[in-house]
């Protein structure tokens, strides 16, 4: 069965921290990404990786960074973390292929900056 | 540039009642088209993909869409609203012109509530 991990569910950070959230994908995929959720703006796509070591910027990427240096781990990092970064964060994985391959989904960290 | 709006933000039905949810797009090139549902506190699951085959979907759960080009739509509908249907719906469309990549928009969704 498919499956996208994201190990951290629920947390509260500080202002001014960095921050960490981790994504494990167990199906090979080549692309990887990472959404954040708010209430009527659906997801936005902060980032993306299509192959190890590589990514591109999404439509929000300011205040982000990526890693990925393994092909099944993609981690995003929030350097000095704010509060108008709280947020639902979503991570994904696809196949390259034909247009339309699937996205799968992990079920989201909730991030709260006090 | 591709674009999609799903038209209600949220829509209220009865038990056993049809549901509609709707979606215009906007592409550069031949779209493919996707419905996700979101539970509480989960992730996105797909429902259902139209990738140039046949316009009408069928997917999971009973939903199905139809994807109408000359009208830019691609709405979802199901015959019967269970009580578990009550989620969040969202429209998605991708126009890479070529496979791999796979940059997604997403519509802003839209929130089913299923009364008894």
């Amino acid at each position: 069965d498919v499956k996208v991990t994201q190990s951290s569910r629920y947390l509260v950070k500080r202002t001014g921290e960095k921050v960490f959230l981790e994504c494990v994908q167990d199906m090979d995929h080549e692309n990887m990404f990472w959404y954040r959720q708010d209430p009527g703006l659906g997801l936005r796509l902060i980032y993306f990786s299509y192959d190890v070591k590589m990514k591109e910027k999404g439509d929000i990427p300011e205040g982000y960074s990526v890693s990925r240096e393994k092909k099944e781990r993609f981690s995003l990092i929030l350097e000095s973390a704010s509060t108008n970064q709280t947020s639902m964060y979503l991570c994904a994985s696809s196949s390259w292929g034909l247009a339309g391959n699937t996205i799968y989904f992990g079920e989201g960290s909730w991030l709260t900056v006090v | 540039a591709q674009s999609v709006t799903q038209l209600d933000s949220h829509v209220s039905v009865s038990e056993g009642t049809p549901v509609l949810l709707r979606c215009n797009y906007s592409s550069s090139y031949s779209p493919s088209l996707f419905w996700y549902v979101q539970h509480p506190n989960k992730g996105l699951q797909l429902l259902l993909k139209y990738t140039s085959a046949a316009t009408l979907v069928k997917g999971i759960n009973g939903f199905e869409a139809e994807f109408k080009k000359s009208e830019t739509s691609f709405h979802l509908t199901k015959p019967s609203a269970h009580m578990s249907d009550a989620a969040e719906y969202f429209c998605v469309v991708s126009d890479q012109p070529t496979g791999g990549g796979n940059k997604l928009t997403f519509g802003t969704g839209t929130q089913l509530k299923v009364e008894l």
